[in-house]
């Protein structure tokens, strides 16, 4: 099964400020099949970036991914307040399909 | 688009539950589905993938051998049948829709219904 160890566990920063958030794999993620989620206390998670660096239908344009083989970034390039969420990311190249244990995005 | 979890419950160890989900608003047999569970306070587990005409894309170990995924593109519902649960079961478990047929991505995300095992 491949592991994705997400960094930091948790990440201070203030509205306005640029946000770089890590996942490593622990083998090679297929045709860059990674997606990242945004979850909200109370809420289903929602589909931000898929393939690495494809915006899901909606997703303003501050949310970027980059990355591929064992390294991607989620980056958040000014924050907004509806920012501050728990982020997960998720390899669906090969079953058993996995998640990060996320990054808490809280308000410094 | 909207996807309705329903079914669970309060179990005993070594019960089962059966649980259902129902789509509405997409053309539901065009699409690989999904479970994923979420344990109170923690993060999110795979737990297992059916594609558009019932293949199984497989189970997480936690759950193999006792889960069973399952689909029915007449009624536009998913399911899942949990035997022999114990207290590790006990997650908030969603249903998720794929994105498309080249991409494994989760687009579509049920509310959840909460199992708990005790």
């Amino acid at each position: 099964e491949i592991v994705l160890t997400q960094s930091p566990g948790t990440l201070s920063l203030s509205p306005g400020e640029r946000a770089t958030l890590s996942c490593r794999a622990s083998q090679s993620v297929s045709s860059s099949s990674l997606a990242w989620y945004q979850q909200k206390p109370g809420q289903a998670p929602r589909l931000l970036i898929y393939g690495a660096s494809y915006r899901a239908t909606g997703i303003p344009d501050r949310f970027s991914g980059s990355g591929s083989g064992t390294d991607f970034t989620l980056t958040i390039s000014r924050l907004e307040p509806e920012d501050f969420a728990v982020y997960y990311c998720q390899q669906y190249g090969r079953s058993p399909y996995t998640f990060g244990q996320g990054t808490k995005l809280e308000i410094k | 688009v909207q996807l309705v979890e329903s079914g669970g419950d309060l179990v005993q160890p070594g019960r089962s539950l059966r649980l259902s989900c129902a789509a509405s608003g997409f053309t539901f047999h065009d699409y690989a589905m999904h479970w994923v569970r979420q344990t109170p306070g923690k993060g999110l587990e795979w737990v297992s993938g059916i594609i558009w005409n019932g293949g199984i894309m497989g189970y997480a170990d936690s759950v193999k051998g006792r889960f069973t995924i399952s689909r029915d593109n007449a009624r536009n519902s998913l399911y899942l049948q949990m035997n022999s649960l114990t207290t590790e079961d006990t997650a908030l478990y969603y249903c998720a829709k794929e994105l498309s047929d080249w991409s494994h991505a989760f687009d579509i995300w049920g509310q959840g219904t909460m199992v708990t095992v005790s």
